[in-house]
């Protein structure tokens, strides 16, 4: 069974640091596109940030220069490393695996991971 | 950015009827567009993708059209479970934007 289970998340001060991980099992994570996606709470769904099959890195404004997605084959872990947090960046935090349909790289999230509360407070 | 609108933001609705939410980008996406639905608590599920494939294992009351800039997500006949809220997200490129999302509750 594909599934996504992250871990990672808590209580961190504003200006503070924390790393998101997100363990793949049921399928390589190495041969797809992943991405993070967070919720506020009461809120949307806002795109955070992106890891293509073939290295390459995206991030949303908001996060840029701040949080690094990267991803450890041998672990079959994504991670989200979260620099410089304002409470802004409370929500809870879902990653997903992108598949792809007659072109693109990314073009739609299945499946998602339960997700992990990251709270920013003081 | 192209900017996602999702509408309404809420309705209401009884078992049975049929309601349609509608996403519109603020540019043409071709049928870069998809749907998700999350139920309380949970994480977003995928429904629709390329805005008219239905997700294995969805209901087949649920449908999704549209291309360019405007799209549909229709529910045929709503059962009970089908009272959660519905995100349309597009991701012809980065960043793969959401629309604001739409509650559908119990009238």
């Amino acid at each position: 069974e594909v599934q996504l289970l992250e871990s990672g998340g808590g209580l961190v001060q504003p200006g503070g640091s924390l790393r998101l991980s997100c363990v793949a099992s049921g399928f390589s994570l190495s041969i797809y596109a992943m991405s993070w996606v967070r919720q506020a709470p009461g809120n949307g769904l806002e795109w955070v940030s992106a890891f293509s099959s073939g290295g390459t890195t995206y991030y949303a404004d908001p996060v840029k220069g701040r949080f690094t997605i990267s991803r450890d084959n041998s672990k079959n872990t994504l991670y989200l490393q979260m620099n410089s947090l304002g409470v802004e960046d409370t929500a809870v935090y879902y990653c997903a695996r992108c598949l792809v349909g007659s072109s693109g790289w990314c073009n739609w999230f299945d499946p998602w991971g339960q997700g992990t509360l990251v709270t920013v407070s003081s | 950015d192209i900017q996602m609108t999702q509408s309404p933001s809420s309705l209401s609705a009884s078992v049975g009827d049929r309601v349609t939410i509608t996403c519109r980008a603020s540019q043409s996406i071709s049928s870069y567009l998809n749907w998700y639905q999350q139920k309380p608590g949970k994480a977003p599920k995928l429904l629709i993708y390329a805005a008219s494939s239905l997700q294995s294992g969805v209901p087949s009351r649920f449908s999704g059209s549209g291309s360019g800039t405007d799209f549909t997500l229709t529910i045929s006949s709503l059962q009970p479970e089908d009272f959660v809220a519905y995100y349309c997200q597009r991701s012809n490129s980065v960043p793969f934007t959401f629309g604001g999302g739409t509650k559908v509750e119990i009238k």
